[in-house]
């Protein structure tokens, strides 16, 4: 069974970069897409970006500016920094697995594995 | 604003059917798959639903889902109290990104 944890600071000052860590064990890091989604106190799910075991990249149009997700596989983390946050960026952020491809003319997506989430307040 | 609309809330006594629709676009939902996530009270999402109607191993056939056009729905049969949780439909966007909808909130009277 494959598992994610996430790991990083919960208090996070503004301006500051905002650095997360996800290690997957119970499967391999290889062949896969990992993922990191937000969800804001009280509100929806946010996509923040993804990235592939080569270090291939993608990112919300949104938070492109900010964000870098990279990948360590002989570690099987994978992190995520988001730079100048605000409070705006306070959110449980998640880490996932995500079955990704594309055929026939669509595009298939599934998050089927998640972390179970980290807190991370951006205050001073 | 979420790029695909769900509605805010839905109920329905035990036992009932209850179907929550996931509205978007032909850039999204028109164009790619859907997959459905049930996230129970304090825990993280869940997957529930894959390539539109697929049900992952260990999810009951209570769950179902569908997609027409534009529009998907998920479907949940003889409602027990335990599936009180907030329900998100997303896919993949022509803009390159992934999205989600802003959430339904299942209520079992």
């Amino acid at each position: 069974q494959v598992q994610l944890q996430e790991s990083g600071p919960g208090l996070v000052k503004p301006s500051e970069t905002l650095s997360l860590t996800c290690t997957v064990s119970g499967g391999s890091i290889s062949y896969y897409y990992w993922s990191w989604i937000r969800q804001p106190p009280g509100k929806g799910l946010e996509y923040i970006g993804y990235i592939y075991d080569s270090g291939s990249t993608n990112y919300d149009p949104s938070l492109k500016s900010r964000v870098t997700i990279s990948v360590d596989t002989s570690k099987s983390q994978f992190s995520l920094r988001l730079s100048s946050v605000t409070a705006a960026d306070t959110a449980v952020y998640y880490c996932a697995r995500l079955n990704f491809y594309y055929g026939s003319g669509s595009y298939y997506l599934a998050f089927d594995y998640w972390g179970q989430g980290t807190l991370v307040t951006v205050s001073s | 604003q979420s790029v695909l609309t769900q509605p805010p809330s839905v109920s329905a006594a035990p036992g009932q059917k209850v179907t929550i629709s996931c509205s978007g676009s032909n850039s999204n939902i028109g164009k790619n798959y859907v997959s459905w996530y049930q996230q129970l009270p304090g825990t993280a999402p869940k997957l529930l639903i894959y390539d539109n109607n697929k049900r992952p191993s260990g999810i009951p056939d209570r769950f179902s889902g569908s997609k027409s056009g534009t529009s998907a729905t998920l479907g949940i049969t003889g409602l027990q109290t335990g599936d009180e949780a907030d329900y998100y439909c997303g896919t993949w966007d022509s803009s390159l990104s992934a999205v989600f909808g802003g959430g339904t909130k299942l209520t079992v009277l």
